[in-house]
């Protein structure tokens, strides 16, 4: 049973450009939270998908956008990159109306110049 | 004030030991408990998940809620060199967001 997988594994941009982040979730799960970990920092939520919408979002400014597929699977696009930007990207899934936890992929570590 | 308050480290213990590792958090809603643990560079792996106060054990782990107190635990029995990581609490209401610490980092000396 494949667990949750990202892609690309790292990633070097420079200030101003744009990137975009991919995640599969865990078989079974339908729904797909992003969350930001800078380093030394706890993760910290940027929005959740369900039902290819956005059904809530953490405190980031609209720079910050994501997309949800039919097959659940989902993207995190973040425009005019900042220094600040640089960090751990998570990807979570879960199954929507259950009381069960999120888990986690490895990440995609996100370097800007 | 942050909503999950944990310690940040680092802990250093000699393998053998008993880990004690604690976060507080401010927020009532807060039902469901999480620990997860971190290895360097990678995603974090779910330890416990627990939904009452009391006690719930696995293996060498043990995650304790006290929701009076607002206080969460988590220990490890005889820790080993592999269990050295970042260990994260985290908590939810009955969203699906979670609410993370900032994290424990344990080194076990062999």
């Amino acid at each position: 049973d494949a667990g949750v997988t990202q892609s690309p594994t790292h990633l070097i941009k420079t200030r101003g450009q744009q990137v975009t982040l991919r995640c599969s979730p865990k078989s079974g799960h339908d729904t797909v939270s992003w969350y930001q970990q800078a380093l030394g920092q706890g993760p910290q939520f940027i929005f959740q998908y369900y039902e290819e919408e956005e059904r809530q979002r953490g405190n980031f400014p609209d720079r910050f956008s994501g997309h949800q597929f039919p097959n659940y699977s989902s993207e995190l696009n973040v425009n005019a990159l900042l220094l600040g930007d640089s960090a751990l990207y998570l990807c979570a899934s879960s199954v929507s109306g259950t009381t069960d936890t999120q888990y986690f992929g490895p990440g995609t570590r996100l370097t800007v110049l | 004030q942050k909503e999950v308050e944990q310690d940040p480290g680092p802990l250093s213990v000699p393998e053998g030991a008993i880990v004690s590792l604690n976060c507080t958090y401010s927020n009532s809603a807060f039902q469901y408990f999480m620990w997860y643990r971190q290895y360097s560079r990678k995603g974090p792996e779910l330890l416990m998940y627990t939904y009452s106060s009391g006690n719930k054990e696995d293996g060498r782990f043990t995650a304790q809620v006290d929701k009076s107190s607002k206080y969460i635990s988590l220990f490890i029995r005889d820790s080993q060199p592999s269990d050295s990581a970042t260990y994260l609490c985290a908590t939810k209401s009955s969203g699906d967001k979670l609410t993370f610490g900032t994290g424990t980092r344990l080194a076990v000396r062999p």
